[in-house]
């Protein structure tokens, strides 16, 4: 079963526009991160928040988490072509275990 | 620095047929996690290691063994392939709890027919 699931599933903008996706998880976190996936690869680390944070900026980055809602949301300003790639949320589900999302497949146009 | 490495990068089995798997890391990291992924299911841990000489099952265990010999090595292994195993392999890393960030190798796309 998937801890978190992201939204929407695909999201196509146009290079420049900011870019916005959404996790939502069921239980509580100790953290949640976000992955990024380029096609053929493995997932990159882009950022963590803490259950205590509310938001975390990193470079054109920024994540904001809402533990009342038990949802997260990652946004890409500026965006650019090399953004396009699918971005993972992932939670800790019991001790030992991160678990991801299905994603979401994020294409940038030029 | 090589990070996270995973050999083969590509494989196809017949049904029946074993093959292991092999991740390495020159991080040092103590924890390492063997994950799936297939279309539409995100990523499914399938076994994971918090350190040397330690195994633990994760989500989908049911199929594969696995093995931590050495702290920088972690193996899986498929000793009768089926065609539900057809999938993409990634091995990761964290440095200590499973809280951390994990560092991902590149993936093994195993076909079984």
């Amino acid at each position: 079963s998937q801890q978190g699931e992201e939204d929407p599933q695909a999201l196509s903008i146009q290079e420049g526009e900011n870019a916005t996706m959404n996790c939502s998880y069921k239980t509580s976190i100790n953290n949640l991160q976000w992955y990024r996936q380029n096609s053929g690869r493995g997932l990159v680390h882009l950022i963590l928040i803490r259950s205590n944070e509310r938001e975390k900026h990193s470079g054109r980055l920024r994540v904001t988490l809402d533990t009342s809602k038990k949802s997260s949301s990652l946004l890409i300003t500026a965006s650019r072509a090399a953004d396009t790639a699918s971005y993972f949320c992932a939670t800790l589900a019991g001790a030992q275990k991160l678990v991801f999302g299905q994603g979401t497949r994020l294409t940038i146009n030029p | 620095n090589a990070g996270v490495t995973q050999t083969p990068k590509f494989r196809v089995l017949k049904t029946g047929q074993s093959m292991t798997l092999l991740c390495a890391q020159d991080m040092n990291h103590e924890y390492m996690y063997w994950y799936r992924q297939d279309p539409g299911m995100g990523l499914r841990l399938i076994h994971y290691s918090v350190g040397e000489g330690t195994t633990a099952k994760g989500e989908v265990p049911d199929g594969y063994n696995v093995s931590r010999l050495k702290k920088q090595n972690f193996l899986l292994g498929l000793e009768s392939a089926a065609p539900s195993q057809t999938s993409v392999y990634f091995c990761a890393c964290s440095i200590r709890q499973v809280s951390y960030e994990q560092y991902f190798g590149p993936g093994t796309r195993l076909t079984v027919t």
